[in-house]
This record gives structure tokens, sequence and C-alpha cells, in this order.
């Protein structure tokens, strides 16, 4: 079946400017993350939806991050006033419940001019 | 929070068996994961184990865990060109996962 896809595969935006990233998980998986990875790391927790709601959102590194999941299914992390220290590739993934294995996007490179 | 811990780099010959290592913090991490990522691609799942087993096998791959030294480790056998990759350990704690920075694993021939 279908994996998990993220759009755009890439994204080069201008610092200062807002961007949308879409994350579109394995249909049924109620659980959601974003990761974030910069060049040279492993990926970093962001945040953990469970349903629609934003169960754990300890890793979003401040308030210009947001990301929501209204329908429970897709899922957008919003970045407001990009700074170029965002630039990295952010990754999604998603399980069919808290405690099963995450099956990962092929990821937004993001890259902030 | 979570501390995993990987070798950055490993050369081995095609054929021959890939041995990665990683070691972690936190020991009440239930499952263990390896996985594979190609360049420009996104994570893909290779293996896991749960934390009360020390031994898993599948096909070419061998997963140990040593969890009084926190230790766990990936084998590769027969390696192939198709295997160079970055490979990541990552740990569960509850549902989030903490990665190694990754070993990049290059096969010549």
């Amino acid at each position: 079946g279908a994996g998990v896809s993220q759009t755009p595969s890439n994204k080069v935006t201008e610092k200062g400017k807002y961007v949308e990233l879409r994350c579109d998980p394995i249909s049924g998986h109620t659980a959601l993350y974003w990761y974030r990875q910069s060049l040279g790391q492993g990926p970093e927790f962001l945040i953990y939806f469970q349903g629609t709601g934003a169960a754990d959102d300890s890793g979003l590194p401040n308030d210009r991050f947001f990301a929501v999941r209204p329908e429970g299914s897709v899922s957008t992390l919003k970045i407001q006033r990009t700074e170029r220290g965002d630039s990295a590739v952010y990754l999604c993934a998603s399980s069919r419940d808290n405690q099963e294995t995450q099956y990962f996007g092929p990821g937004t490179r993001l890259l902030v001019l | 929070g979570e501390d995993v811990e990987q070798s950055l780099f490993l050369s081995v010959r095609e054929g021959d068996s890939s041995v990665i290592n990683c070691t972690y913090t936190d020991s009440s991490s239930t499952y263990l994961y390896w996985y594979k990522q190609e360049p420009g691609a996104g994570l893909q799942l290779l293996t896991y184990i749960f934390s009360n087993m020390d031994m898993k096998q599948d096909q070419r791959l061998t997963v140990l865990l040593n969890k009084k030294d926190k230790h766990l480790s990936l084998r590769i056998a027969d390696t192939q060109t198709g295997d160079s990759a970055i490979y990541f350990c990552a740990v569960s704690n509850d549902y989030k996962l903490s990665f190694g920075a990754g070993t990049t694993v290059t096969v010549r021939a």
C-alpha cells in the first residue's frame, strides 16, 4: 500500500517568509510525528499527534513553529518568519498507534536563503 | 534526554560482513530500531528488537542487544554495493524516537 508522502519534496524560501510543509500518513495510522534532520545529524523529534490533537509538542524549537492535523489524517507543519537556521530536512512519520513502529516519509528539504 | 552514540564511518569490502555499533543511555527503552537512509531519501526501517530480546535475525541482518552494557549492534552478512548508505540506530522512549548521528557505510569492490 501507499507509504507516508510529503510535499513539497524541496522548498527554497527567503529569510522572514512563511512556509507550510504537508504530510500524508499511511491510511489508518492514528499517530503522526514530525522530526527535523540537520545536515550530518540524526532526526530530532518535534511533535507527536494522536488523532487530531498534539499530544506532545515539546520538540518544537520556538513559537515560530506550529503544526496541525485538523481531521486526524493529513498534517501541516507551519514555520513563520523563517530563519537560515531552519534549513533542514523535515521528516514525517506515522504509526498505527503510538507503541507501534514508525514509518517515515521521504522528507521535505527546506532551504532558507 | 536520551543520548545515542554511533561511530561515524565504516568501510567494508564487498562480500564481507559489516558490523555497526550503537550505545544508548536510557535503560527503559522498549524498542530499538535500525533505519537505513540512502542519499536524498527518507528513512527505511530495516529491523527492530524488543528490549527483552538479546538477538534477532532477519535474512542477512542480525541484531544483538546487550541491555546490561546498553549496546546494540547490526551485522550485515555478505555486504553488497546496494548496502552503501547511512544507518541510524534509534531507541524508543514511549512514542518518542531518539536517533544517533548515523554511520556512513561505504562498500568497496
